[in-house]
């Protein structure tokens, strides 16, 4: 079945570091590859997207790009701020044509000032 | 255009009762599904439906958890007989009818189960 692997949180970073989660999933066909962003005591916001090989997402400063040989979509940002503290999840859609998404287990970010 | 809508938010429940979770869809919107997501956990996938179907519950206990979409009104996520385990924050996603990928999910704020 699918599976996603993030990095263990929690990730802590002074304002201004360079950012990233490692994301690596296993997956029959090609998936559409996803990060989400979930906020304290919110749901989940789509953060950005990638959906073949080789294409690169980005939102508000953030990055992953889709790696399809080493099926890797890791999130960067050059320069993290505290309003970025929140849990990110790496997801992927299967791409068979049904709309289950799989997750990864979170990893909190804390940035402190 | 109104998001996706949960409620209650919060849900306070005994050993025992039922708890029923409801979830409107964005409009347009007619693909439902349902996630549990217990403390420092991620989320699990729990049912996927579409109206008046139930297209994917594999993710659903097979004991006293139930959902429905029906033709008019919101979703139902129902909890029977809640259990200390069950405390946990559910959250829906809908996404709107297409045959192209990427079937982007778009999520409600959450309901958070407690059982005391």
């Amino acid at each position: 079945g699918n599976s996603v692997t993030q990095m263990e949180g929690p990730v802590t970073l002074s304002e201004e570091a360079f950012l990233t989660i490692n994301c690596t999933y296993t997956a029959t066909g090609y998936p559409s590859l996803f990060w989400y962003v979930q906020y304290p005591g919110e749901g989940l916001q789509l953060l950005l997207k990638a959906t073949k090989a080789d294409d690169k997402g980005s939102n508000k400063g953030f990055e992953a790009t889709y790696r399809k040989e080493t099926t890797s979509f890791h999130l960067e940002k050059g320069s993290v701020q505290v309003s970025d503290s929140a849990v990110y999840f790496c997801a992927l859609h299967d791409s068979g044509g049904y709309q289950k998404v799989t997750f990864g287990t979170g990893t909190k970010l804390q940035v402190i000032p | 255009n109104a998001g996706v809508m949960q409620n209650p938010r919060h849900l306070v429940r005994r050993r025992g009762q039922e708890a029923r979770l409801r979830c409107s869809p964005m409009k347009g919107h007619s693909h439902v599904y349902w996630y549990r997501q217990l403390p420092e956990e991620g989320l699990k996938f729990m049912v996927y439906l579409q109206k008046e179907n139930i297209i994917d519950e594999s993710g659903m206990p097979k004991e006293r958890f139930s959902a429905e979409f029906p033709k008019e009104g919101p979703s139902i996520l129902r909890i029977q007989q809640v259990v200390r385990g069950d405390s946990a924050a559910y959250f829906c996603a809908s996404s709107p009818p297409g045959t192209t990928p990427p079937y982007e999910q778009y999520f409600g704020p959450g309901t958070r189960l407690t059982v005391t």
